[in-house]
């Protein structure tokens, strides 16, 4: 059913410290998983993907991990700066499509303090 | 430059009305996709197109219609049969499977 007034996780980081957002996907079948970052009253943005035949993918400062065993997901985000501060959403593709949906979690509010 | 365009950014309806919105992409993607957010809830999908002339539900697709003659081009009436329908409303669009989807700035529906 429908949540009304659900809260967010949130994640309160200093500057300069690594922050971990984790992420827990229902659908074993998924073969394909992104994170997005958005900013208040925007669109997400595309941050990293991974592919289920991976167990790891880095970027810029950031790395995605992905454990299918338990189905969990992760991100991470070395030297967090204030400009990091915002929503983080991971989402899911599940397999046997021309164009899979995504399915999106949650999300996280990231804070990051001066 | 490349992207998509949500119009308009921000849309009063009153009751019993219907309304569209628009979403633009010059990526030559041929998916597109049309998401609701509420306040401090993640996207939930409405409807979704893979291809030109076709279209199917997502999962929250009651009070809503698409129609898709363009491939560049995916509007979104939302209905009168739509009892709640003030949200931030996401248009994305995706080239093929497993890549991502990029999203537009969004509209902001309210009803008044």
């Amino acid at each position: 059913g429908e949540s009304v007034g659900l809260h967010l996780p949130t994640l309160s980081v200093q500057e300069g410290d690594n922050s971990i957002i984790n992420c827990a996907y229902s659908n074993s079948a998924s073969d394909y998983f992104i994170w997005y970052k958005q900013e208040s009253g925007k669109g997400p943005q595309f941050i990293i993907d991974i592919r289920s035949n991976m167990d790891k993918r880095q970027g810029q400062r950031v790395t995605v991990l992905l454990n299918k065993t338990v189905k969990h997901l992760s991100l991470q985000i070395a030297a967090t700066q204030p400009g990091d501060s915002a929503v983080y959403f991971c989402a899911e593709n599940s397999g046997g499509t021309s164009y899979g949906k995504l399915t999106f979690g949650q999300g996280t509010i990231l804070t990051v303090h001066p | 430059d490349g992207g998509i365009t949500q119009s308009p950014k921000y849309l009063f309806r009153k009751e019993g009305q219907n309304v569209t919105l628009s979403c633009e992409q010059n990526l030559n993607h041929d998916a597109m996709y049309w998401y609701r957010q509420d306040p401090g809830q993640g996207l939930r999908l409405i409807y979704y197109s893979q291809i030109v002339n076709d279209f199917q539900k997502g999962d929250i697709a009651e009070g809503y219609s698409v129609s898709r003659e363009k491939k560049e081009s995916f509007p979104l009436t939302v209905t009168s049969a739509q009892k709640n329908p003030t949200a931030f409303y996401l248009c994305a669009s995706s080239a093929k499977k497993n890549t991502e989807a990029f999203f537009g700035q969004g509209t902001r529906l309210t009803v008044v």
